[in-house]
């Protein structure tokens, strides 16, 4: 079956430092998302990208973040200079447009640790 | 904008019993989709039961089933015959086409105790 892959699966790093985080969709999706989740709380969307562009942001995606799409298969976000509170699991998601009830799925996370 | 409330942090039940998981959401929008999703401490994100607003019978998928109530805004979820392996954080979660992106609950912690 089908399935979104994420690397790393774990990623430490010092405040100040950028970082990419990669995401490989399914293949035939369209809709491409990026969720984050500070532990102990809830999961919070960030951005979703379709037909090559940003389609929805929240407050959190500000000007150190980005997204891109760098070939027909990965889906990377960046955060320029990084944080202490940008310590979170990143979720990537994707979904194809008319799928079953709109379902998103979702890769296994990139845990971000900023020290 | 969409919100989504679990009024229960933590619950607890006993394995083989029945256990219900509460959700209410705000929203002006007429068709939209919920979802329960399941996050066991590996933390990956699983799909465990879905629901389209307009659809009025209630989604069961195996040992889980929602009670949709449309005008009352709620949207339940219960596991019949809990299992050690349920033990996770639940999210309730929102979609509307027209935001594009899934609106999370705060999540509800199950322990199913043996």
């Amino acid at each position: 079956e089908p399935e979104v892959t994420q690397t790393p699966s774990h990623q430490v790093t010092q405040m100040g430092q950028e970082v990419i985080l990669r995401c490989v969709p399914i293949s035939n999706h369209l809709y491409f998302y990026w969720y984050r989740q500070i532990l102990g709380q809830k999961v919070e969307f960030l951005v979703s990208f379709y037909n090559n562009e940003i389609s929805e942001k929240s407050e959190i995606f500000d000007d150190q973040f980005s997204v891109e799409r760098p070939d027909g298969s990965n889906f990377t976000l960046k955060i320029r200079s990084t944080k202490l509170e940008d310590s979170a699991m990143y979720f990537c998601a994707s979904r194809t447009p008319g799928g079953p009830d709109n379902e998103q799925f979702f890769g296994p996370g990139t845990r971000l640790t900023v020290l | 904008a969409q919100t989504v409330t679990q009024s229960q942090p933590e619950m607890s039940v006993q394995e083989a019993e029945t256990v219900t998981l509460s959700c209410t959401y705000d929203t002006s929008e007429n068709n939209y989709y919920l979802f329960w999703y399941k996050q066991p401490p590996s933390r990956q994100m699983i799909l465990v039961i879905r629901q389209e607003a307009y659809k009025q019978q209630n989604a069961t998928e195996n040992r889980f089933s929602v009670n949709f109530q449309k005008a009352a805004k709620s949207f339940s979820l219960k596991i019949s015959d809990s299992q050690l392996g349920d033990t996770a954080m639940y999210f309730c979660a929102f979609f509307v086409n027209a935001g594009n992106m899934l609106t999370f609950g705060g999540g509800t912690r199950l322990m199913v105790k043996p």
